[in-house]
């Protein structure tokens, strides 16, 4: 258990429909984050969000919208995805400007098939 | 730019052999190390780091140095279980502060 729980652990949805992936730390971090981990791929950082405020996004297709509405949350918002977005996605946490500020700690993820 | 190489995988091993995982990383400056660890249908697990050179991180009988002079940070085990099957990543902080990782080495230990 590190603190950091996604919802639903996993999820079949269709090219047309809108799900949401959920994240929450219980870490009391400021700083998250979402990774795609696709089969034979290194992980891919889709986005990070420090104190709210998202400071980077890496050439993420709009079909992927994240949402971050306070430090303990997150939230990636999926519609019109393509079966090349099937993965899994992680969430991860990490206090920055503390001591332990480049640690990352993560979710257990979500696994998404796109049919 | 900033990249970490691993040795290719599955690395495949009888029970109580001892491990070896090559990581090389291309960074400026002095990053922090870090080995991670998935666990089938898991999300990835802090297994151990090292801040700075010559640093050895430590966790559940696995070691690994922070070797500056060749950029490296081999993870190791004496003697692997049959339960620490699984994917290992290395990565470092990058100049941006964000993790930069390897494509991961699958283990397989065999009873």
């Amino acid at each position: 258990e590190t603190g950091v729980t996604q919802t639903p652990r996993h999820l079949v949805m269709g090219m047309t429909n809108k799900k949401s992936l959920k994240c929450e730390q219980h870490l009391g971090h400021n700083a998250m984050y979402w990774y795609k981990q696709s089969a034979k791929k290194p992980l891919e950082l889709m986005f990070v969000y420090n104190f709210k405020e998202q400071t980077e996004n890496n050439s993420v297709p709009s079909r992927f919208s994240p949402e971050c509405p306070n430090s303990s949350h997150l939230f990636l918002h999926l519609h019109t995805l393509q079966p090349e977005d099937s993965a899994l996605y992680l969430c991860a946490s990490s206090q920055e400007g503390g001591g332990d500020q480049e640690t990352q700690y993560f979710g257990p993820g979500t696994r998404l098939l796109v049919l | 730019g900033n990249s970490v190489t691993q040795m290719e995988g599955p690395v495949t091993l009888s029970e109580e052999a001892f491990l070896t995982i090559n990581c090389t990383y291309t960074a400026t400056g002095y990053p922090s190390l870090f080995w991670y660890v998935q666990y089938p249908g898991e999300g990835l697990q802090l297994l151990l780091k090292a801040t700075k050179a010559d640093d050895k991180g430590s966790n559940k009988g696995f070691e690994a140095t922070y070797r500056k002079e060749t950029t490296s940070f081999h993870l190791e085990k004496g003697s692997v279980q049959v339960s620490d099957s699984a994917v290992y990543f290395c990565a470092f902080s990058g100049n941006t502060g964000k993790l930069i990782f390897g494509q991961g080495t699958t283990l397989q230990v065999k009873p």
